[in-house]
């Protein structure tokens, strides 16, 4: 079983749609969650970064923490066709070691 | 302005061959890394670096070796080329975390590296 479990989709959904991703884990060690965006041929960029449970909202993106179900969510509001791209999530318990999912490869379609 | 920056960008090569992969960072950042991307995405850390000095080395075939020459840059080569390490190598860069801390990885944008 891997540490993190991310469903790689493909997921795609109309524009102006909420979009929903998740990641599980197995490790209650991680504290730390993120969340990046993989443009195809660019490199990952962090989108959202959050610290033990709770929620954090920035802009049309909002990143939810349950450790008590080790589940992670980001949503995504009023979908655009410049959202599509894969969605990464990644975790640590520290020490910068950082354990990425499979990513979730999303298309919003105009 | 690009903060992480690698090269080449491609590189294609023949099996056996010695390469090597540049990265530098312009962010002042304290702390470097490698990370294989697989065909299936899965992004894995290889080796971190804090102020040159290894502080990550994951379980990683000795044929890589990460070089720091200084805290700006993290080169990586590798020797006698495999099949097998046909990938996306991504660099990034951070602020030092601590053991029970952790600082967001800032990436560039990958080498892809296809063996022949």
């Amino acid at each position: 079983q891997k540490e993190v479990e991310q469903d790689p989709g493909p997921l795609s959904v109309p524009e102006g749609a909420i979009v929903s991703l998740n990641c599980t884990y197995s490790n209650s060690a991680f504290q730390y969650f993120m969340w990046y965006r993989q443009y195809s041929r660019k490199g990952p960029e962090l989108l959202m970064y959050t610290y033990s449970s709770g929620n954090k909202e920035d802009g049309r993106f909002t990143a939810q923490v349950d450790k008590s179900s080790k589940y992670i969510s980001l949503f995504i509001r009023d979908s655009q066709p410049s959202d599509s791209a894969t969605y990464l999530c990644a975790m640590s318990a520290g020490a910068q070691k950082l354990v990425f999912g499979q990513g979730t490869r999303l298309t919003i379609n105009p | 302005d690009t903060a992480v920056s690698q090269t080449p960008k491609y590189l294609v090569t023949q099996m056996g061959n010695d390469k090597s992969i540049k990265c530098e960072q312009n962010l002042g950042h304290d702390t470097m890394y490698w990370y294989k991307q697989d065909s299936k995405k899965f992004l894995k850390i290889m080796f971190s670096y804090n102020n040159k000095e290894l502080i990550i080395n994951e379980t990683v075939p000795n044929r890589f070796s990460p070089k720091s020459p200084d805290k700006a840059h993290l080169n990586l080569h590798i020797n006698s080329l495999e099949l097998g390490d046909s990938a996306v190598y991504f660099c990034a860069s951070s602020q030092a975390g601590t053991t029970y801390s952790n600082q967001p990885q800032h990436f560039g944008d990958g080498t892809r590296l296809s063996i022949l």
